[in-house]
């Protein structure tokens, strides 16, 4: 019974190519999000949905694209991958309140 | 603006020792505080929080931490440190009436020696 859980768990993929990472999340939060860990550990927020609409959009390259199909999901799709773009991405979900998040087992992209 | 600052990037102990790693934050309005714990490999689970209840808060595994108002502080403690517990350790802090977004420190590598 994963709470949060991304799909895939590792993407090794060419400088230009395009990829998508899935989220979902089975615990009926309103609010999901993307953090970014680089190589030294940090945690960066990328975006944050609530009920399927965007409401954070940190400077991020528009080469990423979120989308949210229902509020159970937010996928990550990524244009014309570069080298900077590897890290491991972490979708994360929040309940009302957003008193806690709640973190999926991370993507880890390696971009060659 | 919520940040939270996390001092020593490393914290070395032995095991059975005390363990301290430190979380200042700021923040205009009462926060909330948490501290996530990372294993090798894996997604962050929360170790505990604070929520404007207890100051001192309990969490899993034997931590506890204490939200010092005037310190500015909620440092992360455990009395007797184990082997298992070597991981990335992360503050954070939501700013309450917000984005309600969490901001998180940029984590302390705890490394437990036998």
């Amino acid at each position: 019974d994963t709470a949060v859980s991304q799909t895939p768990k590792y993407l090794v993929t060419q400088m230009g190519n395009d990829k998508s990472i899935k989220c979902e999340q089975n615990l009926g939060h309103d609010t999901m999000y993307w953090y970014k860990q680089d190589s030294k550990k940090f945690l960066k927020i990328m975006f944050s949905y609530n009920n399927k609409e965007l409401i954070i959009n940190e400077t991020v390259p528009n080469r990423f694209s979120p989308k949210s199909p229902d509020k159970a999901h937010l996928n990550l799709h990524i244009n014309s991958l570069e080298l900077g773009d590897s890290a491991v991405y972490f979708c994360a979900s929040s309940p009302p309140g957003n008193t806690e998040a709640f973190f999926g087992q991370g993507t880890r992209l390696t971009v060659v | 603006a919520q940040s939270v600052t996390q001092l020593g990037s490393h914290v070395s102990v032995s095991e059975g020792a005390l363990v301290l790693l430190r979380c200042n934050y700021s923040s205009s309005v009462p926060p909330y505080l948490f501290w996530y714990v990372q294993y090798p490999n894996q997604g962050l689970q929360l170790l505990l929080k604070y929520t404007s209840a207890a100051t001192l808060v309990k969490g899993i595994n034997g931590f506890e931490a204490e939200f010092k108002k005037s310190e500015t502080s909620f440092h992360l403690t455990k009395p007797s440190a184990h082997m298992s517990d070597a991981a990335e350790y992360f503050c954070a802090v939501i700013q309450s009436g917000g984005s309600y977004i969490p901001t998180f420190g940029r984590g302390t590598s705890l490394i437990v020696h036998p």
